[in-house]
């Protein structure tokens, strides 16, 4: 059973700039989740993917967008980057199953450093 | 204030100690109370997850919630310097799935010496 990827690793980016991150989710998982952790913070919730839906957004701008595709794999995209837009970014995927817990598994994720 | 808050350390102990990670939160909606540990470089991992009020003991690990003061505990029995990493509680309303976002705290990082 393969786990989450992430790519890239890292990326360096300037102001203004555009940006795609790629998560390739679990075997099995058919919902991506995106987190934003900054240094020394906890994951922020960007927003969450089910069945190529986004289902569910956090308190983000809309710069900030996604898409899922039929593979269950995801893409996060950032437009106009910022400076405060340095952080990890997390890939956490999960089998949808309303009635009951499920784990969201994470990926290692990508260090963006927008200069 | 933030929905949920973490002592964000550092906290140093020897190898053998008992170690106590706390968090404490706003939110009384919250329902489903988790622990992460993550590695430096890594990706958080799920370490236990408590739904409502209780207690939950998984080895060297003990969660427990205490719903009417708003406020989680994990206590790591024996710790071993290969628990040194940085420790995240986390909260949802719902069940974690289906749109409902994980609250994160910032992380209590931890350094267990030999």
């Amino acid at each position: 059973e393969t786990g989450v990827t992430q790519s890239p690793t890292h990326l360096i980016k300037t102001r203004g700039q555009q940006v795609t991150l790629r998560c390739s989710s679990q075997s099995g998982h058919n919902t991506v989740s995106w987190y934003q952790q900054a240094l020394g913070q906890g994951p922020q919730f960007i927003f969450q993917y089910y069945r190529e839906e986004e289902n569910g957004r956090g308190n983000f701008p809309p710069r900030f967008s996604g898409l899922q595709f039929p593979n269950y794999s995801s893409e996060l995209n950032v437009n106009a980057l910022e400076l405060d837009d340095s952080a990890l970014y997390l890939c956490a995927s999960s089998l949808e199953l309303q009635s009951s817990y499920n784990e969201q598994f994470f990926g290692p994720g990508t260090r963006l450093t927008v200069l | 204030q933030k929905e949920v808050e973490q002592d964000p350390g550092p906290l140093s102990v020897p190898e053998g100690a008992i170690v106590s990670l706390n968090c404490t939160y706003s939110n009384s909606a919250f329902q489903y109370f988790m622990w992460y540990r993550q590695y430096s470089r890594k990706g958080p991992e799920l370490l236990m997850y408590t739904y409502s009020s209780g207690n939950k003991e998984d080895g060297r690990f003990t969660a427990q919630v205490d719903k009417s003061s708003k406020y989680i505990s994990l206590f790591i029995r024996d710790s071993q310097p290969s628990d040194s990493a940085t420790y995240l509680c986390a909260m949802s309303a719902a069940v974690p799935a289906a749109g409902t976002a994980l609250i994160f705290g910032k992380g209590t990082t931890l350094s267990v010496s030999s």
